[in-house]
């Protein structure tokens, strides 16, 4: 089955605990993206990666680091989390043409909270 | 910049009425793609639709359609005969040709609770 997935589902973790968010995608594709959801502001892009060791930022990158070392894993690394980093995250992944005309696939999303 | 506002933050309806939700949207360039993506309570989020800005041909299927006037820049959904099963989050999308195949901004969402 194609699909997303992330780890953890859920986390709650203190300020300045550095943490990571796994992604991985099962379908070969070659770009991959993070976002943020948080209420009345829609979803928001992070971090993007366009194939492996190729990485931009999206609208709100700072204090989010990323890799993309394999195809298939793009892990959120949060090196000093802080309250304003609480959020829903999700992982999305789409295949060689990019969005514009293939399938953006999300994962489940993984709620963070920043304590 | 590219700028998309969704401003029904929430929408309720009878099951079976109709309704329209409101995709607003900014950009400079002459060459975009437009999305619609559905974010039911279980919290997935499910493509729907993608509109390139060449074609501002209506699209229908099922009782969903979508309609793209880039005279006033909107890209508005609707839903005939709404069910139970559209109650979601809905958000609208854009991509801009000179910001890459990656890059996508998302309006605020409209909550569409249809009620039985």
């Amino acid at each position: 089955e194609a699909q997303v997935t992330q780890n953890p589902r859920y986390l709650i973790t203190v300020t300045g605990k550095k943490l990571t968010v796994t992604c991985s995608q099962n379908m070969n594709h070659e770009y991959m993206s993070w976002y943020r959801q948080d209420p009345g502001l829609g979803l928001r892009q992070i971090y993007y990666s366009m194939n492996v060791e190729v990485t931009d930022k999206g609208d709100v990158p700072e204090g989010y680091k990323v890799s993309r070392k394999e195809k298939r894993n793009f892990p959120l690394i949060l090196e000093s989390p802080s309250p304003n980093q609480t959020s829903l995250y999700f992982c999305a992944s789409s295949g060689d043409q990019g969005f514009w005309t293939d399938t953006q696939y999300f994962g489940p999303g993984t709620r963070l909270t920043v304590l | 910049a590219q700028k998309v506002t969704q401003a029904q933050t929430e929408i309720s309806v009878v099951e079976k009425e109709d309704v329209t939700l409101d995709c607003v949207y900014e950009t400079r360039d002459t060459t975009y793609y437009l999305f619609w993506y559905k974010q039911p309570p279980s919290g997935e989020l499910v493509f729907l639709i993608r509109r390139n800005s060449f074609d501002e041909q209506n699209e229908i299927s099922g009782r969903y359609s979508w309609n793209f006037q880039k005279s006033t820049s909107s890209f508005n959904f609707t839903i005939t005969a709404s069910q139970v099963v559209d109650s979601a989050v809905y958000f609208c999308a854009l991509s801009e040709a000179t910001q890459g195949a990656q890059k996508l901004v998302f309006g605020q969402g409209t909550r569409l609770t249809i009620n039985p």
